[in-house]
């Protein structure tokens, strides 16, 4: 099993669709949670931060994080066709550095 | 966000050559940078953790000897690829982080060929 889990896609959906991604792991420990968006043949960009549980948004995204379940999610309000991209959520432990875990992406394209 | 600059975007290698990859931070210090490798369709997949003045802490699986890592200076850590091979052709991906803030940043990945 992996340590994170995310569902590859790809996801189509019409533009000003609301988005939702998630991820899913299995140690407890990790306590940092972060959604990068990534697109072709680029490096990954930050676009969310959460430290252990709760909701924060950002303009057109929210994040969420539910601890108890394990379980991660990403939230695109208003979905743009420039929002066409891989989305990774990444998570890391408290005093592990900045080394991060990273799901396999979610291949996402919001189509006009 | 901080700046990290990976150079070169592309390159293509014949077999059996080195390779070398900079990776640069360029408006602060970074005192850990990591070093990733990213298959097509698949997740980033850590190699190495490297401190500036130390050796690099490598993951399971990847070879020290074949995957150099040089930390130099606090803004610029160098991975190169000794004697390469067609299965070393991947996306390579840097990060840098400056010891005080949570999040590290990333360059933006080197494609390399090697034919």
């Amino acid at each position: 099993q992996k340590e994170v889990e995310q569902d590859p896609g790809p996801l189509s959906v019409p533009e000003g669709a609301i988005v939702s991604l998630n991820c899913t792991y299995s140690n407890s420990a990790f306590q940092y949670f972060m959604w990068y968006r990534q697109y072709s043949r680029k490096g990954p960009e930050l676009l969310m931060y959460t430290y252990s549980s709760g909701n924060k948004e950002d303009g057109r995204f929210t994040a969420q994080v539910d601890k108890s379940s394990k379980y991660i999610s990403l939230f695109i309000r208003d979905s743009q066709p420039s929002d066409s991209a891989t989305y990774l959520c990444a998570m890391r432990l408290t005093g592990g550095g900045n080394k991060l875990t990273f799901g396999t992406g979610t291949q996402l394209k919001v189509e006009l | 966000g901080a700046v990290v600059s990976q150079h070169p975007s592309r390159v293509i290698c014949k077999s059996g050559t080195s390779v070398k990859i900079e990776c640069r931070s360029l408006d602060f210090q970074a005192t850990t940078m990591f070093w990733y490798r990213q298959f097509p369709k698949q997740s980033l997949m850590l190699m190495a953790t490297s401190n500036e003045g130390s050796k690099a802490t490598y993951e399971q699986g990847v070879e020290k000897d074949k995957f150099l890592i040089n930390h130099a200076s606090l803004t610029l850590s160098t991975l190169t690829v000794t004697s390469a091979h067609p299965e070393d052709s991947s996306f390579y991906i840097c990060s840098a982080a400056d010891g005080r803030n949570t999040e590290a940043f990333f360059g933006q990945g080197t494609r390399l060929t090697v034919v």
